[in-house]
């Protein structure tokens, strides 16, 4: 079983902010990673696959980056919208999640 | 317009049994595996289970391994998941989702995703 590990668990962030959200693998998964976000009571939405590849109709300030064990989500100059909690999902092997990174807005 | 609804959610006693369906629409639902993913109140998410797009293949989370079943009617659109012996652990709200590829655990991400239903296992 691949563990992933998020961090942080949560962040406070003020609007124009830049955010960053790191997910470790246990072991190396390629670029098999993708990452959710998930707005209270709604269900996810997938906001980058594959490491790094946008998603049409996901705004151009989300991001991605990494490869192999790291990856980062980068959200630049947060808006209030973008309070939500955050997920990685990697699909290297059986399908597992990180813990999440809740995002709230100062 | 892409669409999961997802139906058969409730309140089941320890040891009961429940299906949940997920009604597909707007994409071709046999080119395409399928997931139920779940989410315990206030935490995170957890797979449960996947299919492929053609039914032959099927893969369990441990956690349910002998207790749930995934299948789907591709004539009727419909992925089902069949769970039985249900303890008060799998009390969740229950998503289904659309991977974006035809294999199932096969390196894709989720891409659609319906807006779950509530699974309360109590006595």
């Amino acid at each position: 079983e691949i563990v992933l590990t998020q961090s942080p668990d949560f962040q406070s962030v003020t609007p124009k902010e830049k955010v960053t959200i790191t997910c470790r693998a246990s072991q190396s998964i390629g670029s098999s990673l993708h990452w959710y976000q998930q707005k209270p009571d709604q269900s996810p939405k997938l906001l980058i696959k594959y490491a790094s590849q946008s998603i049409s109709g996901v705004p151009s300030r989300f991001s991605g980056s990494g490869s192999g064990t790291d990856f980062t989500l980068t959200i630049n100059s947060l808006e209030a919208e973008d309070a939500a909690t955050y997920y990685c999902h990697q699909s290297s092997s059986l399908p597992s999640f990180g813990q999440g990174t809740k995002v709230e807005i100062k | 317009e892409v669409q999961l609804v997802e139906s058969g959610g409730g309140l089941v006693q320890p040891g009961g049994s429940l299906r949940l369906s997920c009604a597909a629409s707007g994409f071709t639902f046999s080119s395409y595996a399928m997931s139920w993913v779940r989410q315990a109140p206030g935490k995170g998410l957890e797979w449960v289970s996947a299919i492929s797009g053609s039914g032959g293949s099927t893969y369990y989370a441990d956690s349910v391994k002998g207790r749930f079943t995934i299948s789907r009617d591709n004539s009727k659109n419909t992925l089902y998941l069949q769970m039985n012996s249900l303890r008060a652990e799998d009390t969740a709200v229950y998503y289904c989702a659309k991977d974006d590829g035809l294999i199932a655990v096969a390196g894709y991400a989720f891409d659609i995703w319906g807006q779950g239903t509530m699974v309360t296992v109590s006595s």
